[in-house]
């Protein structure tokens, strides 16, 4: 367990209801990372950040928003949920500076009907 | 445009047997290729992972292949058992201050007794 704890785990909404999804780590590392994960798709990267208030985008981050106000803290918002955002997301964690070592959260897993 | 492919999609392999996955990537600034394994309802958690320097890493019964030249990377699971039954994938990154990876779309491996 790498101290990452994502909630909710399970979260069902409705076309158009806005959406967010927390993570939560207690490592204090700075690299944070939000994937989503689809049959057929892998894992694509949404936004990642690499310090309070530092975000960037990944490949698939139309329809989504995150911010960072705090270290330990890494919020994903769909701002107008869509059935096409349907999907587990992942949460990660980088401990090392410049490597691919990731830690993922055990996901949560949204539906939007 | 697909960075890392795949193959294969799914595996069936009888205990004892040798699993083999194979990946691509096109990317040639790509220099970290990990692999991950995912339980179901899990995150994915890192297995083993080969930097470009290296044409081979070995740990336990998994190795990492790996060939510059043809920019592609192999994991072999040797005297496979039913508890390596799960999803592996696939990773590339490339070095700098912002490390991101990109994944594979998995390979689902059952192992049979």
């Amino acid at each position: 367990d790498a101290g990452i704890t994502q909630s909710p785990r399970h979260k069902v909404t409705e076309t158009g209801t806005p959406v967010t999804l927390r993570c939560h780590q207690t490592e204090n590392h700075r690299y944070m990372y939000w994937y989503r994960q689809d049959p057929g798709h892998g894992l694509r990267l949404i936004h990642y950040s690499y310090g309070v208030k530092d975000t960037d985008k990944g490949e698939v981050s139309d329809g989504y928003s995150v911010s960072r106000s705090k270290t330990e803290d890494f919020l994903l918002t769909l701002e107008s949920a869509t059935s096409s955002q349907t999907s587990v997301y992942f949460c990660a964690i980088s401990y090392q500076l410049n490597t691919g070592e990731l830690f993922f959260g055990e996901g949560s897993r949204l539906t939007v009907l | 445009q697909q960075q890392v492919k795949q193959s294969p999609q799914s595996l069936i392999v009888q205990k004892g047997g040798i699993s083999i996955i194979n990946c691509a990537y096109e990317n040639t600034a790509f220099d970290y290729f990990p692999w991950y394994q995912q339980f179901p309802g899990k995150g994915p958690a890192l297995l083993i992972a080969i930097r470009p320097d290296v044409s081979e890493k070995k740990e336990g019964r998994f190795t990492i292949s790996f060939n510059k030249s043809a920019k592609q990377f192999s994991l072999h699971i040797m005297d496979s058992q039913p508890g390596d039954s799960a999803t592996y994938f696939c990773a590339a990154g490339a070095g700098g201050s912002n490390y991101k990876l990109t994944f594979g779309k998995g390979t689902l491996l059952t192992v049979n007794p």
